[in-house]
């Protein structure tokens, strides 16, 4: 099945530098890779997305890029600010047959400190 | 914005006793799934559940669990008989029916097991 990698685990940065988070996946069938934010205490948050006809997707300061050749994808987040903060989780999933998601396989998390 | 709720916040039970964990999907959503997250581990699968069946099951779903869809609104998860390994963050995620957006879930803000 399907393992998805994340690296790093943590992350400090001063507020204004930019953050890069790295996920690999191993399930060439997966074609949907979406990045969540995790704020303590509330359930994960939809941040962006990006499918795998797209090799690059940006959404105001934060972009992902998709590799499908070397199976990996990555979040950028550029001018941090000290809301940035929390714990950011890759994962990845295909297309079930009946046109919904499949189950999302989920990365270990980074937590990113965005210290001011 | 219509997001996904659960209920209770935090549930403490017995070893053997039986919990019901309550979610309501966003309103016009058709896909729903059960994620649980033990402290400081990855999200995991549970099952995905559509048009009344269960899609997709992880080996984690045994005999022991079962979902439901009660009536329109309503989606619960069952454990009939807690161990304490089932101690974990539940969350409820639900998606569209087809169409451009269908790969998205989105998240509820969890239930906390605690089993003793």
């Amino acid at each position: 099945g399907e393992n998805v990698e994340q690296h790093p685990s943590t992350l400090s940065v001063q507020e204004g530098d930019s953050a890069v988070i790295k996920c690999t996946y191993s399930d060439s069938a997966s074609n949907y890779f979406p990045w969540y934010k995790q704020e303590l205490g509330k359930g994960p948050q939809l941040i962006i997305d990006i499918r795998s006809n797209v090799g690059e997707k940006k959404d105001q300061r934060i972009a992902v890029t998709l590799n499908k050749t070397a199976k990996h994808f990555s979040l950028h987040i550029t001018e941090t600010q000290p809301e940035d903060s929390a714990v950011y989780f890759c994962a990845a999933s295909g297309v079930g047959y009946m046109g919904g998601s499949e189950k999302l396989v989920f990365g270990k998390g980074t937590k990113l400190t965005v210290n001011p | 914005e219509p997001e996904v709720t659960q209920t209770p916040s935090h549930q403490v039970t017995q070893m053997g006793q039986e919990v019901i964990l309550r979610c309501v999907p966003i309103s016009n959503h058709l896909y729903f799934y059960w994620y649980r997250q033990i402290l400081g581990q990855k999200v995991e699968f549970l099952v995905s559940f559509y048009n009344n069946e269960i899609s997709e099951k992880s080996e984690i779903f045994d005999d022991q669990f079962s979902v439901e869809r009660p009536d329109g609104s309503n989606f619960t998860l069952k454990i009939r008989s807690t161990k304490l390994e089932d101690s974990a963050m539940y969350f409820c995620a639900s998606s569209r029916d087809g169409g451009e957006y269908s790969y998205e879930q989105y998240f509820g803000p969890g239930t906390r097991l605690t089993v003793t």
